[in-house]
């Protein structure tokens, strides 16, 4: 079964900083990667996601990651941190065959950007 | 707009009481997701439907039932079996792949906070 793993559960970092949200993987096959950022009492919203191609991967609010193959890791940076980014953030892969597929989400990291 | 609603935002259910919490989309999208949301960890899956009128149990299915009638609509129930149903519970949508591509994201509804009093 693929899986994601997010050793930290929860990420300080002061405003202007850069920032890292660790994310680790365990699949077969091909990754499907996925962050996805919540913020309180609200929904998931779609930051990026790893199919093929770059490593480097840019999404939404400034945020991108890297996929790094021989570490099976995905971790989801952003050069300059901003109080507003303060959220709780998931890894996910997606798992299935023959159409029919699910999204395995990690436990979250609590990111907290402190003025 | 285009999007995932989800209701009512907050329920209170009593012991032994079924609930149903809703869950509608007008993005056009085949699949639908049933997630359950606690503390510390993260999203488990409930339900999920690829097509109307199919569906299939995910990880956490015991004590819990759903429908797909029809292909914007995916309500979730809440049975008297689920021995601890106070949670988080978020609906999603994303595109079916036929080819059974994965390279497709979910979208999100508000969620709704189920109390057990």
């Amino acid at each position: 079964a693929q899986s994601v793993a997010q050793p930290e559960d929860q990420v300080n970092v002061a405003e202007g900083n850069p920032l890292t949200v660790k994310c680790t993987y365990s699949v077969s096959g091909n990754p499907y990667l996925f962050w996805y950022v919540q913020y309180p009492n609200r929904g998931l919203q779609f930051l990026l996601k790893y199919i093929t191609g770059d490593n480097l991967v840019k999404g939404s609010y400034g945020f991108e990651a890297e996929f790094n193959k021989s570490q099976t890791s995905f971790h989801l940076k952003k050069p300059s941190a901003l109080v507003s980014d303060s959220a709780l953030y998931f890894c996910a892969v997606r798992e299935g065959a023959g159409g029919y597929n699910k999204l395995i989400f990690g436990a979250g990291t609590r990111l907290a950007v402190h003025p | 707009d285009g999007g995932i609603t989800q209701s009512p935002k907050y329920l209170f259910r009593k012991e032994g009481q079924n609930v149903t919490l809703s869950c509608e989309q007008n993005l056009n999208h085949d699949a639908m997701y049933w997630y359950r949301q606690d503390p510390g960890q993260g999203l488990r899956l409930i339900y999920y439907s690829q097509i109307v009128n199919d569906f299939q149990k995910g990880d956490i299915a015991e004590g819990y039932s759903v429908s797909r009638e029809k292909k914007e609509s995916f309500p979730l129930t809440v049975t008297s079996a689920q021995k601890n149903p106070t949670a988080f519970y978020l609906c999603a949508s994303s595109i079916r792949d036929s080819l059974g591509l994965m390279n497709t994201e979910a979208f999100f509804g508000q969620g709704t906070r189920l109390t057990v009093v």
